[in-house]
């Protein structure tokens, strides 16, 4: 039972440098999303979307891209990475592909530090 | 648009106490909301959740939560504390997209 699954784990980045993080979902939810968390802010929307080859924008997009070519798969790049980037970044998914009462579940985080 | 404002970054209770955890919302529309607890360095597990059925929602864990449509609040509570309670919760409210308040680390001492 995966559920949404988060790679890497881990990553140290220099400033400048690019990275894509990866999140997959086996459950066949149309909606994915990314969030950062930072201390004292509680989780902020980055990007989402509600099915295939849709995507939009949260609360934070910039410095951040998104796409969704499969159901299954959302990754988040980051174009030129900047040391307030440095978070914990969660992807999200849930059933129902606009408003819904559906809960999302996350993945165990990616831990990202830029230097 | 919705939000959600938690009142109190940190709060602190002995064991066997009641727990209390304080939710307030805006939203244009009947909003659904929730509650999510997060264990050091672990994802959020959702506590539970309202949508409209009932107004007194209990969830896991022995914790309960009461919808308030007049005082626009969402609290969590919980009669006993224990002290595997200690973790940071997180109020969020939901329509097209899910948007979190800032957490409240609880502390339960024994």
């Amino acid at each position: 039972n995966a559920g949404v699954t988060q790679t890497p784990e881990f990553q140290v980045l220099k400033t400048g440098q690019s990275m894509t993080l990866q999140c997959a979902q086996d459950m066949n939810h149309e909606y994915m999303s990314w969030y950062r968390q930072d201390p004292g802010m509680g989780l902020r929307l980055i990007h989402y979307s509600v099915g295939a080859g849709i995507t939009d924008q949260g609360e934070v997009p910039n410095g951040y891209n998104v796409s969704r070519s499969t159901t299954e798969d959302f990754p988040l790049r980051l174009l030129s990475a900047a040391p307030s980037q440095t978070s914990v970044y969660f992807c999200a998914s849930r059933s129902g592909g606009g408003a819904s009462n559906q809960p999302q579940h996350f993945g165990d985080g990616t831990r990202l530090s830029i230097l | 648009a919705q939000s959600v404002t938690q009142l109190g970054s940190h709060v602190s209770v002995s064991e066997g106490a009641l727990v209390l955890l304080r939710c307030n919302y805006s939203s244009s529309v009947p909003p659904y909301l929730f509650w999510y607890v997060q264990y050091p360095n672990q994802g959020l597990q959702l506590l539970l959740k309202y949508t409209s059925a009932a107004t007194l929602v209990k969830g896991i864990n022995g914790f309960e939560a009461e919808f308030k449509k007049s005082e626009t609040s969402f609290h969590l509570t919980k009669p006993s504390a224990h002290m595997s309670d200690a973790a940071e919760y997180f109020c969020a409210v939901s329509f097209n997209d899910m948007r979190f308040g800032a957490g409240t680390r609880l502390t339960v001492k024994p």
